[in-house]
């Protein structure tokens, strides 16, 4: 069974532009979660996708968003970049997203903001 | 969610079992505990949870204390590979619900000596 798909793995922009990461998850799982790993702040929980709606929200700007596909793939974005955006973005996949079932990270789409 | 201890650092022989413990002393009685790690340039991997009984599985034994309030995760016989820095986290029991984040501390990095 594949695991979850994160593309691109690598990208570099500039301040000021947008940035668009993508997800496949595990082949029937509906929840997708986003988490933003830096080495000052570690992983933090961006938000979490169900049945294409967001459910669930960390504490970061409203210049991250995202969405859910009805196949369940999903998108992240960042607009007006900042340096401090430059992290690894970390994509993770569970059946239904209920805390007794494991959630399967990808390796992830480390971004660099020069 | 309740907050995790665990030590920075941890050294063990190849072939001898790791022993890596995490303080939980503020779980609460519906809260799961995961074990994560993440081994450099890669996303983390799930290893195994429990709620009150201890459990097994190919990667490693979770031993869960009666009160609840501290666990150790075991991987019987470590390799090379299993280098890696380990997180334990404490997540809510919920059904259906929007619980889709975990919330990574630290952890433990693990470094196997040949």
């Amino acid at each position: 069974k594949a695991g979850v798909t994160q593309t691109p793995r690598y990208l570099i922009k500039t301040r000021g532009q947008q940035v668009t990461l993508s997800c496949s998850p595990i082949s029937g799982h509906r929840s997708v979660s986003w988490y933003q790993q830096t080495p000052g702040q570690g992983l933090q929980f961006l938000f979490e996708y169900f049945s294409e709606t967001q459910r669930n929200k960390g504490n970061f700007p409203g210049r991250f968003s995202g969405r859910q596909f009805s196949n369940s793939r999903s998108e992240m974005n960042v607009s007006t970049l900042e340096l401090g955006d430059s992290a690894l973005y970390l994509c993770a996949s569970s059946l239904l997203g209920d805390s007794n079932q494991p959630q399967h990270f990808g390796d992830g789409t480390r971004l660099s903001i020069l | 969610d309740a907050k995790t201890t665990q030590p920075p650092s941890m050294d063990c022989a190849e072939g001898r079992a790791a022993n890596l413990p995490c303080n939980h002393s503020t779980i609460s009685g519906n809260e799961y505990v995961y074990w994560y790690r993440q081994i450099h340039s890669q996303g983390p991997q799930y290893i195994i949870h429990g709620l009150k009984n201890n459990e097994t599985n190919e990667m490693a034994s979770l031993i869960i204390t009666e009160d609840r309030k501290s666990s150790t995760l075991i991987l019987p016989h470590a390799t090379l590979r299993d280098t890696a820095v380990y997180y334990c986290i404490v997540r809510v029991l919920t059904y259906g619900g929007s619980q889709g984040n975990l919330i990574f501390g630290k952890g433990t990095k693990l470094s196997v000596k040949p």
